[in-house]
Protein backbone atom coordinates (compact mmCIF):
# COMPACT_ATOMS: atom_id res chain seq x y z
CA UNK A 1 0.00 0.00 0.00
CA UNK A 2 1.45 3.51 -1.02
CA UNK A 3 0.56 6.53 1.41
CA UNK A 4 2.30 9.75 1.51
CA UNK A 5 1.82 12.44 3.99
CA UNK A 6 2.58 16.02 4.82
CA UNK A 7 3.81 17.45 7.72
CA UNK A 8 4.91 20.94 8.75
CA UNK A 9 3.75 24.38 10.38
CA UNK A 10 0.38 25.29 9.86
CA UNK A 11 1.32 29.17 10.65
CA UNK A 12 3.96 30.70 9.12
CA UNK A 13 4.80 34.99 9.40
CA UNK A 14 5.11 37.04 6.65
CA UNK A 15 9.08 36.87 5.53
CA UNK A 16 9.80 33.29 7.17
CA UNK A 17 10.84 30.32 5.49
CA UNK A 18 8.61 27.44 5.23
CA UNK A 19 9.92 23.31 5.77
CA UNK A 20 7.73 21.00 4.92
CA UNK A 21 8.18 17.10 4.97
CA UNK A 22 6.82 14.15 2.70
CA UNK A 23 6.89 10.95 4.20
CA UNK A 24 6.04 7.93 2.67
CA UNK A 25 5.85 4.42 2.11
CA UNK A 26 4.66 1.73 -0.09
CA UNK A 27 7.95 2.54 -2.34
CA UNK A 28 11.68 3.84 -2.37
CA UNK A 29 12.99 6.35 -4.25
CA UNK A 30 16.14 4.69 -4.92
CA UNK A 31 13.64 3.07 -7.87
CA UNK A 32 14.10 4.08 -11.56
CA UNK A 33 11.47 6.25 -12.73
CA UNK A 34 10.01 6.91 -9.71
CA UNK A 35 9.68 10.85 -8.23
CA UNK A 36 8.49 12.98 -5.38
CA UNK A 37 6.08 16.26 -6.15
CA UNK A 38 4.74 19.31 -4.07
CA UNK A 39 2.26 21.00 -5.44
CA UNK A 40 -0.27 23.45 -4.25
CA UNK A 41 -3.81 25.19 -3.96
CA UNK A 42 -4.91 28.34 -2.73
CA UNK A 43 -8.06 27.96 -1.01
CA UNK A 44 -11.11 27.87 -3.81
CA UNK A 45 -8.51 28.08 -6.52
CA UNK A 46 -5.90 25.92 -9.14
CA UNK A 47 -3.49 23.51 -8.58
CA UNK A 48 0.16 24.83 -9.27
CA UNK A 49 3.31 22.35 -9.18
CA UNK A 50 6.22 23.58 -7.10
CA UNK A 51 8.96 20.60 -7.72
CA UNK A 52 9.96 17.50 -8.34
CA UNK A 53 12.49 15.19 -7.27
CA UNK A 54 13.90 12.17 -9.23
CA UNK A 55 15.27 8.99 -8.19
CA UNK A 56 18.20 10.04 -9.55
CA UNK A 57 18.37 13.37 -7.41
CA UNK A 58 16.95 15.28 -10.85
CA UNK A 59 15.20 18.58 -9.60
CA UNK A 60 13.11 20.44 -11.67
CA UNK A 61 11.56 23.39 -10.37
CA UNK A 62 8.57 25.79 -11.15
CA UNK A 63 10.17 28.27 -13.55
CA UNK A 64 8.35 31.15 -11.50
CA UNK A 65 9.30 30.04 -8.09
CA UNK A 66 12.37 28.55 -8.91
CA UNK A 67 14.43 31.26 -6.84
CA UNK A 68 12.24 30.32 -3.73
CA UNK A 69 12.21 26.72 -3.88
CA UNK A 70 14.47 23.67 -2.50
CA UNK A 71 14.08 20.26 -2.83
CA UNK A 72 15.88 17.31 -1.23
CA UNK A 73 15.37 13.65 -0.58
CA UNK A 74 16.63 11.12 2.34
CA UNK A 75 16.00 8.04 0.32
CA UNK A 76 16.88 6.23 4.41
CA UNK A 77 13.74 7.77 5.84
CA UNK A 78 11.62 7.68 2.88
CA UNK A 79 11.11 11.29 2.81
CA UNK A 80 11.22 14.60 1.14
CA UNK A 81 11.43 17.81 1.82
CA UNK A 82 10.78 21.20 0.56
CA UNK A 83 11.58 24.43 1.58
CA UNK A 84 10.14 27.71 0.56
CA UNK A 85 11.73 30.92 1.21
CA UNK A 86 10.27 34.80 2.00
CA UNK A 87 6.90 33.39 2.40
CA UNK A 88 3.97 36.12 1.67
CA UNK A 89 0.03 35.55 2.55
CA UNK A 90 -0.50 34.84 -1.33
CA UNK A 91 1.33 31.78 -0.29
CA UNK A 92 -1.55 30.55 1.60
CA UNK A 93 -2.38 27.15 0.79
CA UNK A 94 -2.74 23.35 0.97
CA UNK A 95 0.32 21.98 0.05
CA UNK A 96 0.18 18.54 -1.16
CA UNK A 97 2.89 15.76 -2.46
CA UNK A 98 2.27 13.02 -4.28
CA UNK A 99 4.41 10.14 -5.95
CA UNK A 100 5.63 10.41 -9.77
CA UNK A 101 5.00 7.06 -11.00
CA UNK A 102 7.22 5.20 -13.49
CA UNK A 103 4.33 5.94 -16.37
CA UNK A 104 4.98 9.31 -16.82
CA UNK A 105 5.27 12.40 -15.21
CA UNK A 106 1.96 12.98 -13.33
CA UNK A 107 0.96 11.92 -9.92
CA UNK A 108 -0.70 8.19 -9.22
CA UNK A 109 -0.63 8.70 -5.62
CA UNK A 110 -1.61 12.17 -3.04
CA UNK A 111 -0.85 12.90 0.26
CA UNK A 112 -3.75 14.22 2.36
CA UNK A 113 -2.46 17.68 1.91
CA UNK A 114 -1.69 20.58 5.07
CA UNK A 115 -2.79 23.80 5.19
CA UNK A 116 0.10 26.74 5.65
CA UNK A 117 -1.81 30.18 6.23
CA UNK A 118 0.53 32.72 6.00
CA UNK A 119 -0.25 35.60 8.36
CA UNK A 120 1.23 38.15 11.07
CA UNK B 1 5.56 28.68 -19.96
CA UNK B 2 2.89 26.43 -21.22
CA UNK B 3 -0.36 27.43 -20.51
CA UNK B 4 -3.37 25.29 -20.00
CA UNK B 5 -7.25 26.41 -20.70
CA UNK B 6 -9.81 24.22 -19.75
CA UNK B 7 -13.51 25.43 -21.04
CA UNK B 8 -16.16 25.47 -19.66
CA UNK B 9 -15.08 26.56 -16.08
CA UNK B 10 -18.40 25.16 -14.84
CA UNK B 11 -21.01 22.96 -16.23
CA UNK B 12 -24.34 22.10 -15.00
CA UNK B 13 -25.52 18.75 -15.81
CA UNK B 14 -27.91 15.96 -14.76
CA UNK B 15 -27.38 12.23 -14.02
CA UNK B 16 -27.30 10.34 -17.07
CA UNK B 17 -25.64 12.95 -19.04
CA UNK B 18 -23.34 12.56 -21.02
CA UNK B 19 -20.40 15.74 -20.45
CA UNK B 20 -17.34 16.94 -22.28
CA UNK B 21 -14.48 19.31 -20.52
CA UNK B 22 -12.20 20.41 -22.91
CA UNK B 23 -8.25 21.42 -22.68
CA UNK B 24 -6.07 23.32 -24.37
CA UNK B 25 -2.43 23.82 -24.32
CA UNK B 26 -0.56 27.12 -25.72
CA UNK B 27 1.82 24.95 -27.56
CA UNK B 28 2.30 21.02 -29.28
CA UNK B 29 2.45 18.91 -26.16
CA UNK B 30 1.78 15.87 -27.62
CA UNK B 31 0.24 13.63 -25.32
CA UNK B 32 1.65 14.60 -22.71
CA UNK B 33 -1.67 15.47 -20.58
CA UNK B 34 -3.46 13.84 -17.22
CA UNK B 35 -6.69 14.29 -16.22
CA UNK B 36 -7.66 14.50 -12.31
CA UNK B 37 -10.74 14.61 -10.28
CA UNK B 38 -11.00 16.39 -7.04
CA UNK B 39 -13.59 16.31 -4.49
CA UNK B 40 -13.75 18.95 -1.75
CA UNK B 41 -11.44 19.47 0.58
CA UNK B 42 -9.98 15.87 -0.81
CA UNK B 43 -6.56 15.47 -2.78
CA UNK B 44 -6.92 14.98 -6.47
CA UNK B 45 -7.72 11.75 -7.73
CA UNK B 46 -5.98 10.29 -11.15
CA UNK B 47 -8.45 9.37 -14.07
CA UNK B 48 -6.31 9.42 -17.35
CA UNK B 49 -2.84 10.13 -18.16
CA UNK B 50 -0.85 10.22 -21.57
CA UNK B 51 -3.97 11.70 -22.75
CA UNK B 52 -5.94 8.64 -23.35
CA UNK B 53 -4.61 5.78 -20.51
CA UNK B 54 -7.43 5.35 -18.12
CA UNK B 55 -5.79 4.91 -14.98
CA UNK B 56 -6.51 1.21 -13.15
CA UNK B 57 -9.33 1.41 -11.17
CA UNK B 58 -11.07 4.15 -12.85
CA UNK B 59 -14.55 3.54 -14.01
CA UNK B 60 -14.47 2.97 -17.55
CA UNK B 61 -17.63 5.58 -18.49
CA UNK B 62 -14.21 8.21 -18.33
CA UNK B 63 -11.98 8.88 -21.19
CA UNK B 64 -9.94 10.92 -22.74
CA UNK B 65 -8.61 11.92 -26.28
CA UNK B 66 -6.30 14.22 -27.97
CA UNK B 67 -3.13 15.37 -28.79
CA UNK B 68 -1.17 18.44 -29.85
CA UNK B 69 -2.94 21.39 -28.12
CA UNK B 70 -6.43 20.26 -28.01
CA UNK B 71 -7.74 17.55 -25.57
CA UNK B 72 -11.05 16.40 -24.15
CA UNK B 73 -12.50 14.29 -21.20
CA UNK B 74 -15.24 12.68 -21.43
CA UNK B 75 -18.02 11.13 -18.71
CA UNK B 76 -20.24 9.20 -20.78
CA UNK B 77 -23.14 9.07 -18.25
CA UNK B 78 -22.93 11.06 -15.21
CA UNK B 79 -22.66 9.61 -12.28
CA UNK B 80 -23.53 11.11 -8.79
CA UNK B 81 -20.47 10.64 -7.76
CA UNK B 82 -18.95 12.67 -10.79
CA UNK B 83 -19.71 15.93 -9.61
CA UNK B 84 -16.56 17.44 -9.14
CA UNK B 85 -13.94 19.93 -9.64
CA UNK B 86 -11.42 18.47 -12.99
CA UNK B 87 -8.14 19.35 -13.78
CA UNK B 88 -5.96 18.77 -16.97
CA UNK B 89 -1.85 18.83 -16.50
CA UNK B 90 0.70 18.94 -19.27
CA UNK B 91 3.72 17.23 -18.22
CA UNK B 92 5.83 18.13 -21.63
CA UNK B 93 7.90 20.82 -20.11
CA UNK B 94 7.93 20.94 -16.30
CA UNK B 95 4.80 20.58 -15.37
CA UNK B 96 1.61 23.04 -15.22
CA UNK B 97 -2.48 22.60 -14.55
CA UNK B 98 -5.49 24.21 -16.40
CA UNK B 99 -7.54 26.13 -14.06
CA UNK B 100 -10.17 23.31 -13.74
CA UNK B 101 -13.98 22.73 -14.18
CA UNK B 102 -16.37 22.12 -11.98
CA UNK B 103 -18.88 19.70 -13.20
CA UNK B 104 -22.21 20.62 -10.93
CA UNK B 105 -25.86 19.27 -10.05
CA UNK B 106 -28.19 20.99 -12.79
Amino acid sequence: QITLKESGPTLVKPTQTLTLTCTFSGFSLSTSGLGVTWIRQPPGKALEWLALIYWNDNKPYSPSLQSRLTITKDTSKNQVVLTMTNMDPVDTATYYCGRRGASGSFVDYWGQGTLVTVSS
Amino acid sequence: DIQMTQSPSTLSASVGDRVTITCRASQSISTSLAWYQQKPGKAPNLLIYKASVLQSGVPSRFSGSGSGTEFTLTISSLQPDDFATYYCQQFYTYWTFGQGTKVEIK
